[in-house]
């Protein structure tokens, strides 16, 4: 089956640790991106990727760094600097060409800081 | 730039009745409209999408939005609600293809037994 995978589904992290949220997808699809969503506030976009090796700031990257090596990956890293990380995290794909590229989501990964 | 609003963040309707989810938007070239729903602790899925042509646009689960210009509006609509409707609702626009996306804050709907 097709689709997006995200791990973990839930994490934990400490005050001052960096963690990293996987995301995999096998659709084939060029773009990818990462969401935050909080409560009252749909969601937010942190980065996005159109191709391998290339990665734009969204509205609100600070305190988020981000890869792409290969087609199929996208981890997004949370690190210290992010001053309220806790939320729920949602990564998405979309072919970069063809027609109107309607983003596919991943289950999302709820980080809690304790 | 672009913009959403979503008018109601909660909606609570009878279960067999209309549900009407109210979004606008403000883009400085033709947009593309889409209407996501969320349940509980999932990612989004795209209920339907509006491109160019037809302006009442049908998705899944008995799902409709119209796209009307004049008033740059795309409001969701069921004509009968069931008690598997009840989610998060999310209008999004963009101006390109869909490549990134701009969502409204959404609307939580309840469904009354």
């Amino acid at each position: 089956d097709g689709g997006i995978t995200q791990s973990p589904k839930y994490l934990f992290r400490k005050e001052g640790q960096n963690v990293t949220l996987s995301c995999e997808q096998n659709l084939n699809h060029d773009a990818m991106y990462w969401y935050r969503q909080d409560p009252g506030q749909g969601l937010r976009l942190i980065y996005y990727s159109q191709i391998v090796n290339d990665f734009q700031k969204g509205d609100i990257a600070e305190g988020y760094s981000v890869s792409r090596e290969k087609k199929e990956s996208f981890p997004l890293t949370v690190t210290s600097a992010q001053k309220n990380p806790t939320a729920f995290y949602l990564c998405a794909s979309s072919l970069q060409e063809g027609s109107y590229n309607e983003q596919f989501f991943g289950p999302g990964t709820r980080l809690t800081v304790l | 730039a672009q913009s959403v609003t979503q008018l109601g963040s909660h909606v609570s309707v009878s279960e067999g009745a209309l549900v009407l989810l109210r979004c606008n938007y403000s883009s400085s070239v033709p947009p593309y409209l889409f209407w996501y729903v969320q349940y509980p602790n999932q990612g989004l899925q795209l209920l339907l999408k509006y491109t160019t042509g037809a302006t009442l646009v049908k998705g899944i689960n008995g799902f409709e939005a119209e796209f009307k210009k004049s008033e740059t509006s795309f409001h969701l609509t069921k004509p009968s609600a069931h008690m598997s409707d009840a989610a998060e609702y999310f209008c999004a626009v963009s101006d390109t293809h869909g490549e990134k996306l701009t969502f409204g804050t959404g609307t939580r709907l309840t469904i009354i037994p």
